[in-house]
């Protein structure tokens, strides 16, 4: 079993739809990093969080430190937001390794 | 601000031929550098990570080898090719002081080994 994993593996949605990618990790970490991977295989990093919630205009990440599970929500979903989000943790007492999930491709349809 | 650059963009290499990729990192000093590897269907990997001029950690043992001469530079390299050695390579940098370890990904470079 993988120490992180994302769900769903793809995500189809319309256009304004309300989009939630799920992440959920097994061992202990002291950061949950999400990350967007654009078609042309850049990889922009969204959010870094260790507790609570952050937000950043239609995107919102939240972390479950007791549940070991975070989620990243999109709302008003538009056709530019279609992109791979992948997840990564850093293992506690890391300084520098992250452990990625295999990410979750979205698509939104106009 | 900082900015990370990699190059080339993508490369079509035959089985056997050495490679050279560098990564060049902007408007930071002595940061951690990463090179990690994305095969078709898999996670990120990480492959080497250095923190500072000729220091350099390998996470996974294979055909590639990884230096640091320059303090914003970080060359992957290998003698020889191999077809499994195709995939997605990126770069990265961190901060190395306080808490946040953030890591900030170069634009990639596409490697196909035929």
């Amino acid at each position: 079993k993988n120490e992180v994993e994302q769900s769903p593996q793809n995500l189809t949605a319309q256009e304004g739809e309300f989009i939630t990618i799920n992440c959920s990790y097994s061992v202990g970490i002291s950061a949950l990093h999400w990350l967007q991977q654009h078609p042309g295989g850049g990889i922009v990093s969204l959010f870094m969080l260790s507790s609570g919630k952050k937000k950043h205009g239609r995107l919102i990440a939240t972390i479950n430190i007791q549940e070991k599970h975070s989620s990243l929500h999109i709302t008003a979903s538009h056709p530019r937001d279609s992109a791979v989000y992948i997840c990564a943790v850093r293992r506690r007492g890391s300084n520098y390794k992250l452990t990625f999930g295999k990410g979750t491709l979205l698509t939104v349809n106009p | 601000s900082q900015t990370i650059h990699q190059w080339p963009a993508t490369l079509v290499q035959p089985v056997g031929s050495p490679l050279s990729l560098e990564c060049t990192v902007e408007g930071t000093s002595n940061p951690n550098l990463y090179w990690y590897r994305q095969a078709a269907g898999r996670g990120l990997q990480l492959l080497f990570y250095s923190v500072g001029i000729g220091q350099i950690s390998s996470e996974v043992p294979q055909n590639l080898s990884a230096s640091r001469p320059q303090d914003r530079q970080f060359i992957l390299s290998s003698k020889k090719l191999l077809l499994s050695d195709s995939g997605f390579y990126l770069c990265a940098w961190s901060i190395t002081s306080g808490r946040a370890r953030e890591q900030f990904f170069g634009p990639g470079t596409r490697l196909t080994v035929l």
